[in-house]
Protein backbone atom coordinates (compact mmCIF):
# COMPACT_ATOMS: atom_id res chain seq x y z
CA UNK A 1 0.00 0.00 0.00
CA UNK A 2 0.63 4.00 -0.25
CA UNK A 3 3.02 4.88 2.24
CA UNK A 4 2.84 8.13 3.99
CA UNK A 5 5.81 9.70 6.41
CA UNK A 6 5.52 12.17 9.24
CA UNK A 7 8.50 14.36 10.74
CA UNK A 8 8.75 14.09 13.36
CA UNK A 9 7.00 11.45 15.61
CA UNK A 10 7.10 13.48 18.42
CA UNK A 11 7.99 17.12 19.94
CA UNK A 12 8.38 19.11 23.35
CA UNK A 13 8.30 22.53 22.97
CA UNK A 14 7.79 25.78 25.26
CA UNK A 15 4.84 27.53 25.13
CA UNK A 16 4.50 30.46 22.98
CA UNK A 17 7.71 28.84 20.44
CA UNK A 18 6.16 27.13 16.85
CA UNK A 19 6.55 23.93 15.92
CA UNK A 20 6.23 22.82 12.34
CA UNK A 21 4.86 19.25 11.42
CA UNK A 22 5.99 17.39 8.08
CA UNK A 23 3.85 15.02 6.29
CA UNK A 24 5.00 13.36 2.70
CA UNK A 25 3.71 11.06 0.82
CA UNK A 26 6.59 8.48 -0.09
CA UNK A 27 5.39 6.20 -3.14
CA UNK A 28 2.67 8.04 -4.67
CA UNK A 29 1.49 11.75 -5.73
CA UNK A 30 -0.73 13.78 -3.56
CA UNK A 31 -2.81 16.64 -4.61
CA UNK A 32 -4.70 16.84 -1.56
CA UNK A 33 -3.74 15.77 2.10
CA UNK A 34 -5.72 15.86 5.15
CA UNK A 35 -4.66 17.28 9.00
CA UNK A 36 -6.56 15.48 11.97
CA UNK A 37 -5.77 15.99 15.68
CA UNK A 38 -6.50 13.05 17.96
CA UNK A 39 -6.83 14.25 22.27
CA UNK A 40 -6.55 11.28 24.44
CA UNK A 41 -9.21 8.75 24.75
CA UNK A 42 -10.79 10.70 21.88
CA UNK A 43 -11.81 10.22 17.69
CA UNK A 44 -9.58 11.86 15.12
CA UNK A 45 -10.87 15.12 14.52
CA UNK A 46 -10.36 16.43 10.85
CA UNK A 47 -8.48 19.81 11.27
CA UNK A 48 -7.96 20.94 7.94
CA UNK A 49 -7.41 19.75 3.88
CA UNK A 50 -4.90 21.13 2.15
CA UNK A 51 -4.17 21.57 -1.52
CA UNK A 52 -1.28 21.20 -3.62
CA UNK A 53 -0.77 25.15 -4.81
CA UNK A 54 -3.91 26.75 -2.82
CA UNK A 55 -5.05 27.91 0.19
CA UNK A 56 -6.04 25.25 2.62
CA UNK A 57 -9.79 24.68 3.72
CA UNK A 58 -10.22 24.68 7.24
CA UNK A 59 -13.00 22.93 9.49
CA UNK A 60 -15.01 25.10 11.31
CA UNK A 61 -13.42 26.05 14.85
CA UNK A 62 -10.18 25.51 13.63
CA UNK A 63 -7.89 28.66 13.56
CA UNK A 64 -6.02 29.32 10.56
CA UNK A 65 -3.83 32.06 11.85
CA UNK A 66 -2.53 29.35 14.45
CA UNK A 67 -2.61 26.22 12.50
CA UNK A 68 -0.69 27.15 9.09
CA UNK A 69 -0.78 24.45 6.54
CA UNK A 70 1.65 24.62 3.08
CA UNK A 71 1.19 22.22 0.61
CA UNK A 72 3.95 23.66 -2.05
CA UNK A 73 4.33 20.41 -3.39
CA UNK A 74 2.32 17.21 -4.73
CA UNK A 75 4.38 14.90 -1.78
CA UNK A 76 4.63 17.30 0.89
CA UNK A 77 2.62 19.35 2.89
CA UNK A 78 3.59 21.02 6.21
CA UNK A 79 0.94 21.98 9.44
CA UNK A 80 3.04 24.81 11.77
CA UNK A 81 1.64 25.10 14.87
CA UNK A 82 1.86 28.71 15.85
CA UNK A 83 2.33 30.24 19.51
CA UNK A 84 1.55 26.88 20.59
CA UNK A 85 0.45 26.49 24.30
CA UNK A 86 -0.13 23.55 26.41
CA UNK A 87 -3.58 23.14 24.91
CA UNK A 88 -2.53 22.25 21.59
CA UNK A 89 -0.85 19.37 23.11
CA UNK A 90 -1.86 16.37 20.93
CA UNK A 91 -1.13 13.51 18.33
CA UNK A 92 -1.47 14.97 14.84
CA UNK A 93 -1.93 12.91 12.09
CA UNK A 94 -2.03 13.94 8.07
CA UNK A 95 -3.32 11.48 5.67
CA UNK A 96 -2.67 11.65 2.03
CA UNK A 97 -5.23 11.22 -1.08
CA UNK A 98 -3.95 8.90 -3.98
CA UNK A 99 -5.21 10.34 -6.72
CA UNK A 100 -4.01 8.41 -9.14
CA UNK A 101 -6.48 5.60 -8.05
CA UNK A 102 -10.00 5.59 -8.80
CA UNK A 103 -10.87 4.43 -5.37
CA UNK A 104 -9.48 7.79 -3.81
CA UNK A 105 -8.54 5.89 -0.90
CA UNK A 106 -6.45 7.72 1.61
CA UNK A 107 -3.59 6.72 3.61
CA UNK A 108 -2.54 8.19 7.01
CA UNK A 109 0.55 8.69 8.38
CA UNK A 110 1.98 7.42 11.72
CA UNK A 111 1.51 10.44 13.23
CA UNK A 112 3.43 13.47 15.27
CA UNK A 113 2.59 13.73 19.43
CA UNK A 114 3.15 17.08 20.20
CA UNK A 115 3.62 17.90 23.90
CA UNK A 116 3.70 21.81 25.15
CA UNK A 117 5.07 22.32 28.06
CA UNK B 1 -21.74 11.39 4.31
CA UNK B 2 -24.13 8.92 6.08
CA UNK B 3 -23.70 8.30 9.71
CA UNK B 4 -22.55 5.04 10.63
CA UNK B 5 -23.11 2.98 14.64
CA UNK B 6 -20.83 0.29 16.06
CA UNK B 7 -20.61 -1.01 18.78
CA UNK B 8 -18.27 0.46 21.29
CA UNK B 9 -16.17 -2.30 22.12
CA UNK B 10 -15.90 -6.32 21.27
CA UNK B 11 -13.83 -9.05 22.35
CA UNK B 12 -12.24 -12.17 20.54
CA UNK B 13 -10.36 -15.30 21.19
CA UNK B 14 -6.86 -15.49 19.33
CA UNK B 15 -7.47 -17.63 16.23
CA UNK B 16 -11.08 -17.21 15.80
CA UNK B 17 -12.95 -14.73 13.29
CA UNK B 18 -13.54 -11.50 14.40
CA UNK B 19 -16.56 -10.51 13.12
CA UNK B 20 -17.07 -6.61 13.53
CA UNK B 21 -20.55 -4.86 12.75
CA UNK B 22 -21.46 -1.54 11.00
CA UNK B 23 -24.86 0.15 10.76
CA UNK B 24 -25.28 2.64 8.20
CA UNK B 25 -29.24 2.72 7.35
CA UNK B 26 -29.24 6.05 5.59
CA UNK B 27 -25.84 5.50 3.37
CA UNK B 28 -26.78 6.94 -0.23
CA UNK B 29 -25.97 5.18 -3.37
CA UNK B 30 -22.90 6.76 -4.22
CA UNK B 31 -21.07 6.09 -0.94
CA UNK B 32 -18.78 3.44 -0.13
CA UNK B 33 -18.39 2.17 2.79
CA UNK B 34 -14.39 2.19 3.96
CA UNK B 35 -12.81 0.73 7.25
CA UNK B 36 -9.77 1.81 9.15
CA UNK B 37 -8.32 1.08 12.68
CA UNK B 38 -5.83 2.17 14.61
CA UNK B 39 -3.52 0.38 16.57
CA UNK B 40 -2.95 2.44 20.26
CA UNK B 41 -0.60 5.70 18.75
CA UNK B 42 -0.22 4.73 15.42
CA UNK B 43 -1.94 6.55 12.56
CA UNK B 44 -5.08 4.77 11.30
CA UNK B 45 -4.25 1.96 8.80
CA UNK B 46 -6.30 1.57 5.76
CA UNK B 47 -8.51 -2.16 5.75
CA UNK B 48 -10.93 -2.42 3.04
CA UNK B 49 -13.64 -0.87 1.09
CA UNK B 50 -16.92 -1.61 -0.79
CA UNK B 51 -19.95 -0.16 -2.59
CA UNK B 52 -22.29 -3.29 -2.97
CA UNK B 53 -20.32 -6.41 -3.73
CA UNK B 54 -18.62 -8.41 -0.73
CA UNK B 55 -14.89 -7.28 -1.18
CA UNK B 56 -11.76 -9.57 0.14
CA UNK B 57 -8.14 -8.76 0.66
CA UNK B 58 -4.90 -10.24 2.17
CA UNK B 59 -6.33 -8.47 5.45
CA UNK B 60 -9.88 -8.95 5.98
CA UNK B 61 -13.29 -9.67 4.16
CA UNK B 62 -16.15 -7.05 3.91
CA UNK B 63 -19.62 -8.22 4.14
CA UNK B 64 -22.44 -5.52 2.81
CA UNK B 65 -26.34 -6.33 3.19
CA UNK B 66 -28.36 -6.29 -0.13
CA UNK B 67 -30.15 -3.48 0.95
CA UNK B 68 -26.58 -1.60 1.74
CA UNK B 69 -27.81 -0.50 5.10
CA UNK B 70 -25.35 -2.92 7.22
CA UNK B 71 -22.09 -4.46 7.14
CA UNK B 72 -19.71 -6.80 8.86
CA UNK B 73 -16.15 -6.41 8.91
CA UNK B 74 -14.69 -10.32 9.29
CA UNK B 75 -10.84 -10.48 10.18
CA UNK B 76 -10.62 -14.56 9.51
CA UNK B 77 -8.48 -15.40 12.15
CA UNK B 78 -7.57 -13.14 14.60
CA UNK B 79 -3.97 -12.50 16.10
CA UNK B 80 -3.19 -9.95 19.61
CA UNK B 81 -1.95 -7.59 16.52
CA UNK B 82 -5.70 -6.87 15.59
CA UNK B 83 -6.16 -5.49 19.09
CA UNK B 84 -7.14 -1.82 17.71
CA UNK B 85 -10.34 0.40 17.40
CA UNK B 86 -11.93 -0.27 14.12
CA UNK B 87 -13.40 2.54 12.37
CA UNK B 88 -16.34 2.27 9.73
CA UNK B 89 -16.71 5.30 7.61
CA UNK B 90 -19.57 5.68 4.67
CA UNK B 91 -17.90 8.02 2.09
CA UNK B 92 -18.63 9.71 -0.60
CA UNK B 93 -15.94 10.20 -3.59
CA UNK B 94 -17.74 13.82 -4.47
CA UNK B 95 -14.48 15.17 -6.26
CA UNK B 96 -13.05 18.51 -3.87
CA UNK B 97 -15.30 17.15 -1.10
CA UNK B 98 -13.74 14.30 -0.20
CA UNK B 99 -13.90 14.21 3.83
CA UNK B 100 -13.31 11.52 6.04
CA UNK B 101 -15.53 11.64 9.59
CA UNK B 102 -14.24 9.25 11.55
CA UNK B 103 -16.59 8.36 14.58
CA UNK B 104 -15.72 6.73 17.99
CA UNK B 105 -15.31 3.36 16.43
CA UNK B 106 -15.01 -0.04 17.86
CA UNK B 107 -12.38 -1.48 20.34
CA UNK B 108 -11.60 -4.63 19.44
CA UNK B 109 -9.72 -7.08 21.86
CA UNK B 110 -8.14 -10.06 20.90
CA UNK B 111 -7.52 -12.29 24.03
CA UNK B 112 -4.97 -15.41 24.01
Amino acid sequence: GAVVSQHPSWVICKSGTSVKIECRSLDFQATTMFWYRQFPKQSLMLMATSNEGSKATYEQGVEKDKFLINHASLTLSTLTVTSAHPEDSSFYICSARDSAVSTDTQYFGPGTRLTVL
Amino acid sequence: DAKTTQPPSMDCAEGRAANLPCNHSTISGNEYVYWYRQIHSQGPQYIIHGLKNNETNEMASLIITEDRKSSTLILPHATLRDTAVYYCIAYALIQGAQKLVFGQGTRLTINP
